[in-house]
């Protein structure tokens, strides 16, 4: 089975801080994701990457950067956290060619 | 017009009943398509894949498959309250779909009641 793993299943931090959240898969996928889901906005895709050290912007990258230096591991930065950015964030994995996407089990972070 | 709709519901069926979720597409090259399970406060758990015309059926789930009108739907036969979830609907586009990614309705949440 995939396995999605995320650091963190609950994280507060302060306004201002720089954030990290890790994300590791264990099959070897290509393409790596970062959502936030936030009641009645839905999933909403932050960025993405295809490769190692390749990363492109998804809906909403404002405010977040990532770095992917090993194949199996994505980090999403909140450069200076705000409050707004108080939410559930997911990372999903997927192999290229039109396979699904597998998620972890997802970081609820509140920013104070 | 959002890419993927989904009814938002509840959609509330009684136990034992088939539950009828639908969800369409703009895309019209669009090129695979995925059904999520997300329990309250749980990640989106991935039941069915359907690539082409038709229905493809697991278990107690069918998904079915309509390009030329641009809508697939999923079936959940003899509802149970453990199926009670919001299910979201994923489309992978066409040429545009770059690194995979999916697009995601907004979710039916369904209510089995016993």
């Amino acid at each position: 089975d995939v396995k999605v793993t995320q650091s963190s299943r609950y994280l507060v931090k302060r306004t201002g801080e720089k954030v990290f959240l890790e994300c590791v898969q264990d099959m070897d996928h290509e393409n790596m994701f970062w959502y936030r889901q936030d009641p009645g906005l839905g999933l909403r895709l932050i960025y993405f990457s295809y490769d190692v050290k390749m990363k492109e912007k998804g809906d909403i990258p404002e405010g977040y950067s990532v770095s992917r230096e090993k194949k199996e591991r994505f980090s999403l930065i909140l450069e200076s956290a705000s409050t707004n950015q108080t939410s559930m964030y997911l990372c999903a994995s997927s192999l290229m060619g039109g396979q699904p996407q597998h998620f972890g089990d997802g970081t609820r972070l509140s920013i104070l | 017009q959002k890419e993927v709709e989904q009814n938002s519901g509840p959609l509330s069926v009684p136990e034992g009943a088939i539950a009828s979720l639908n969800c369409t597409y703009s895309d019209r090259v669009s090129q695979s398509f995925f059904w999520y399970r997300q329990y309250s406060g749980k990640s989106p758990e991935l039941i069915m894949s359907i690539y082409s015309n038709g229905d493809k059926e697991d278990g107690r789930f069918t998904a079915q498959l309509n390009k030329a009108s641009q809508y697939v739907s999923l079936l959940i036969r003899d509802s149970q309250p453990s199926d009670s979830a919001t299910y979201l609907c994923a489309v992978r586009g066409g040429i545009k779909a770059a690194g995979n990614k999916l697009t995601f309705g907004g979710g039916t949440r369904v209510l089995v009641k016993p």
